[in-house]
């Protein structure tokens, strides 16, 4: 049962533009979402997270917005830069010491 | 210096026979975690160790078992391997364990089960 779907398994983005990577849950308890990055032969890296009672967070170039309604959130990425290439992972929890779910990780290249 | 290491980084083994991976983070985290990313890419917990005490078990095989003799070590254990367990496994930590909580990876170590 995939609870965290990243239905889009690749996605192509020409350098300086916008990259927008998508993720829909299906579990209404989850309270906490988070995006990893992940380089070939590296374990993931935290880029940027957001709790349920946000629609939005930034950091930088990286901004995550949340849409409880649709059980859908969204990481965009502004502008991309060729080292942004890698793969990315959506992942949610309902909070406290439960589990945290991941997707199945979207690869972003981003073209020079 | 590395956060949080794994030995080894690939290991190839028969079916049958029992291996271990270690990690060890310097960051002086007080939970530690497992991982299991299969041929599907998907990137599953298998177990959470807050100071020394388990706190999450998934469902896995009980051939799989986690050792953690101090906070900064969580070692995996796995009997009688199979082919199904092929995978890369990784390990992470957290400063708690509260799943709001970012996780610090390790590079991960692919196990290939012949």
């Amino acid at each position: 049962d995939q609870q965290v779907k990243q239905n889009s398994p690749s996605l192509s983005v020409q350098e300086g533009r916008i990259s927008i990577l998508n993720c829909d849950y299906t579990n209404s308890m989850f309270d906490y979402f988070l995006w990893y990055k992940k380089y070939p032969a590296e374990g993931p890296t935290f880029l940027i997270s957001i709790s349920s009672i946000k629609d939005k967070n930034e950091d930088g170039r990286f901004t995550v917005f949340l849409n409880k309604s649709a059980k859908h959130l969204s990481l965009h990425i502004v502008p991309s830069q060729p080292g942004d290439s890698a793969v990315y992972f959506c992942a949610a929890s309902p909070g406290g010491y439960q589990k945290v779910t991941f997707g199945t990780g979207t690869k972003l290249q981003v073209i020079p | 210096d590395t956060a949080v290491s794994q030995t080894p980084k690939y290991l190839v083994t028969q079916m049958g026979n029992d291996k271990s991976i270690k990690c060890e983070q310097n960051l002086g985290h007080d939970t530690m975690y497992w991982y299991k990313q299969d041929s599907k890419k998907f990137l599953k917990i298998m177990f959470s160790y807050n100071n020394k005490e388990l706190i999450i078990n998934e469902t896995v095989p009980n051939r799989f078992s986690p050792k953690s003799p101090d906070k900064a070590h969580l070692n995996l254990h796995i009997n009688s391997l199979e082919l199904g367990d092929s995978a890369v496994y990784f390990c992470a930590s957290s400063p708690s364990g509260t799943s709001a909580s970012e996780q610090f990876f390790g590079p991960g170590t692919r196990l290939t089960v012949l």
